[in-house]
């Protein structure tokens, strides 16, 4: 089965720039999705179609997609950025999310 | 605005059944969305269950496949999940959401989610 791989945490410093990556096989080949999930809170959609953002998300929110990567960044994190994200793909009938990664802004 | 609202028993003995449905406004059920269940374990991270189209056509979770059933009921305008044989490890989360289906495929609005808990 189709496995998405993340770091489990991240940190970043309020201001700079925070990249959180997943993997997979040939991600590139699919789209992929990004969720904040805030503590207690039920996830948002934050990225889709691997580079597009919905409204309502901050400009500093940004993906990008290729070879096996797919790529979140924020670009000068704020506080309330601190949160679980979560990469998403469509393969082969079934929706797979990755393991997570707590991004943590100190 | 969408909203979805997942609702049914917080407590479901071992080997019971688990079963929620989540009802849908704003859209209707039969629209070309799919939708779908998530579940959440404590301090975990996301599990997709499965995911149903307003025809029937459903995906499921390989590793949930045999034990779960997810159906939808056009006339209430919502959809339900069914756990069959469940342990303590299905204790979780559950979220509803609606997965959009167009030129791109993502889950576009979660409802609040609901705690499950598998206990005797």
């Amino acid at each position: 089965s189709y496995e998405l791989t993340q770091p489990p945490s991240v940190s970043v410093s309020p201001g700079q720039t925070a990249s959180i990556t997943c993997s997979g096989d040939k991600l590139g080949d699919k789209f992929a999705c990004w969720y904040q999930q805030k503590s207690g809170l039920s996830p948002v959609l934050v990225v889709y179609q691997s580079t597009k953002r919905p409204s309502g998300i901050p400009e500093r929110f940004s993906g990008s997609n290729s070879g096996n990567t797919a790529t979140l960044t924020i670009s000068g994190t704020q506080a309330m950025d601190e949160a679980d994200y979560y990469c998403q793909a469509w393969d082969s009938g079934n929706w797979v999310f990755g393991g997570g990664t707590r991004l943590t802004v100190l | 605005q969408v909203q979805l609202q997942a609702s049914g028993p917080g407590l479901v003995k071992p080997s019971g059944t688990l079963s929620l449905t989540c009802a849908v406004s704003g859209d209707s059920i039969s629209s070309s969305n799919r939708w779908t269940w998530v579940r959440q374990p404590p301090g975990k991270g996301l599990e997709w269950i499965g995911q149903i189209y307003h025809s029937g056509t459903t995906n499921y979770n390989p590793s949930l496949k045999g034990r779960v059933v997810i159906s939808v009921d056009r006339s209430n305008n919502q959809f339900s999940l069914r756990l069959n044989s469940v342990t303590a490890a299905d204790t979780a989360v559950y979220y509803c959401a609606r997965v959009f289906w167009g030129s791109a495929y993502y889950f576009d609005y979660w409802g609040l989610g609901t705690l499950v808990t598998v206990s005797s």
